[in-house]
């Protein structure tokens, strides 16, 4: 089985720049999560989406991030404008239920 | 507050010297908790996962115990192939169907 896919693994691009990362979960899902991880912080909840709605997004640190799920197979976290604090590693989790969260490999992002 | 932590930040062992990773949570009711392990680079992969005091789960060298306030990740003859970071992670029941609160890990090393 395909797991949970994330885009790109990379990204570096200038501060005030736009980013979107890309998410597709893993098939049948119901759940995804948008994590933030750093050295200092660890994992960081940013949004949960339960069948394509928003229901949890108290973990998004301003209005600069926001997150979209138009389908059951797609999802992205955008920032705009981008700010060095911004640079961390991000990842998507997708479940079934109250099954365990499956992650993706992350997004390695640097905003220099 | 509803808090994890993991000890010791960082441990190095000799191949085949057995040792105990731990997990110490604070959290009003305990839906779950959830063992990870994760290699440079790539998103928590998910080990195991325990709901109740008592209760144990094997994974070949791995075993990962369960108590009221902490859980324990042992090692068993560990191999230089289980080098990683050790996340746990809590699953509140206050905090409805889906928060996980993640320990910032354990990174092991293990020497040939």
């Amino acid at each position: 089985d395909a797991g949970v896919i994330q885009s790109p693994r990379h990204e570096v691009t200038e501060m005030g720049q736009e980013v979107t990362l890309r998410c597709k979960p893993i098939s049948g899902h119901n759940s995804l999560f948008w994590y933030r991880q750093t050295m200092m912080r660890g994992l960081e909840l940013l949004i949960y989406f339960n069948n394509n709605v928003p229901i949890d997004d108290s973990g998004m640190p301003e209005d600069r991030f926001s997150a979209k799920m138009p389908n059951a197979s797609f999802s992205t976290l955008k920032i705009q404008p981008s700010e060095p604090r911004d640079s961390a590693v991000y990842f998507c989790a997708s479940r079934q239920g109250e099954q365990p969260q499956h992650f993706g490999d992350g997004t390695r992002l640097s905003i220099l | 507050e509803d808090q994890v932590t993991q000890s010791p930040e960082a441990l190095r062992l000799q191949e085949g010297e057995s040792s105990s990773l731990n997990c110490s949570y604070t959290v009003s009711g305990l839906r779950g908790l959830f063992w990870y392990r994760q290699d440079p680079g790539k998103g928590p992969e998910f080990l195991f996962t325990l709901y109740s005091a008592g209760e144990e789960k094997e994974k070949e060298r791995l075993k990962a115990t369960l108590t009221k306030k902490e859980s324990f990740l042992h090692i068993t003859a560990p191999k230089p192939e289980d080098s990683a970071t050790y996340l746990c992670a809590v699953h509140p029941s206050t905090s409805g169907t889906y928060k996980y609160i993640f320990g910032t890990g354990t990174r092991l090393k293990v020497l040939a």
